[in-house]
């Protein structure tokens, strides 16, 4: 157990739909990172926030975006789905979010669009 | 353009041999590279992190080179058991704030 949670573990949509996916991350963590996992495009960064900021993004779609609040927990919104957007959607967590640090991913979303 | 290719073929090997897994990159440079390993349907788990300046990192039967001459990292799992059949990924930092880019991974298979 990474002490990193996301929720929820599956979600099947329709397109077109909006979701928004969860995660909490390790106790003391600052930095939240987002990625997308699809079996032709491999683990993809969308996006970084450190303690409430935007620290960097990936190719993160426009109809995507995400927020990290006040107690550190973040959340995704996908929004438009398209069947591409089917995929495991997983969040990371590290200490300081400066180089040279381990991250720790949760047990992912499973995102299926129909 | 910048890459970071693993043998997208599954690397088979049989209980207790040492198992070499290959990561090339190309227009980057990186100040450390990390290795994660990943079971089906799991978040990626952190094994290993060596710093550009370290040709060699060791933990327990794990080890890991780092030659950045040759833009290349070789990970080695000695005596290797079924129990470490997983997908194995290697990771860049592209901006020194923890973006990082994956290579595609590679399966490893142990056979008893």
């Amino acid at each position: 157990d990474s002490g990193v949670t996301q929720t929820p573990k599956h979600l099947i949509t329709a397109t077109g739909q909006r979701v928004t996916l969860r995660c909490s991350p390790r106790s003391g963590d600052l930095s939240v990172y987002w990625y997308q996992q699809s079996l032709d495009q491999g683990l993809q960064f969308l996006i970084q926030y450190y303690n409430g900021e935007e620290r960097a993004k990936g190719n993160i779609l426009e109809r995507f975006s995400a927020q990290q609040f006040p107690d550190l927990h973040s959340e995704l919104n996908l929004s438009s789905l398209e069947l591409g957007d089917s995929a495991l959607y997983f969040c990371a967590s590290s200490q300081p979010g400066l180089a040279g640090y381990e991250q720790f991913f949760g047990p992912g979303t499973r995102l299926t669009v129909l | 353009s910048q890459k970071i290719e693993q043998n997208s073929e599954a690397l088979n090997i049989q209980e207790g041999k040492t198992a070499t897994l290959t990561c090339n990159y190309t227009n980057y440079s990186p100040a450390y590279l990390q290795w994660y390993r990943q079971d089906p349907g799991r978040g990626p788990v952190f094994l290993l992190l060596i710093r550009e300046n370290e040709k060699e990192k060791r933990k327990e039967r794990l080890k890991v080179t780092f030659d950045t001459t040759l833009k290349q990292s070789l990970f080695h799992i000695t005596a290797s058991q079924p129990a470490d059949s997983a997908t194995y990924l290697c990771a860049l930092d592209e901006t020194g704030f923890q973006k990082l880019v994956f290579g595609t991974g590679t399966r490893l298979l142990v056979s008893p």
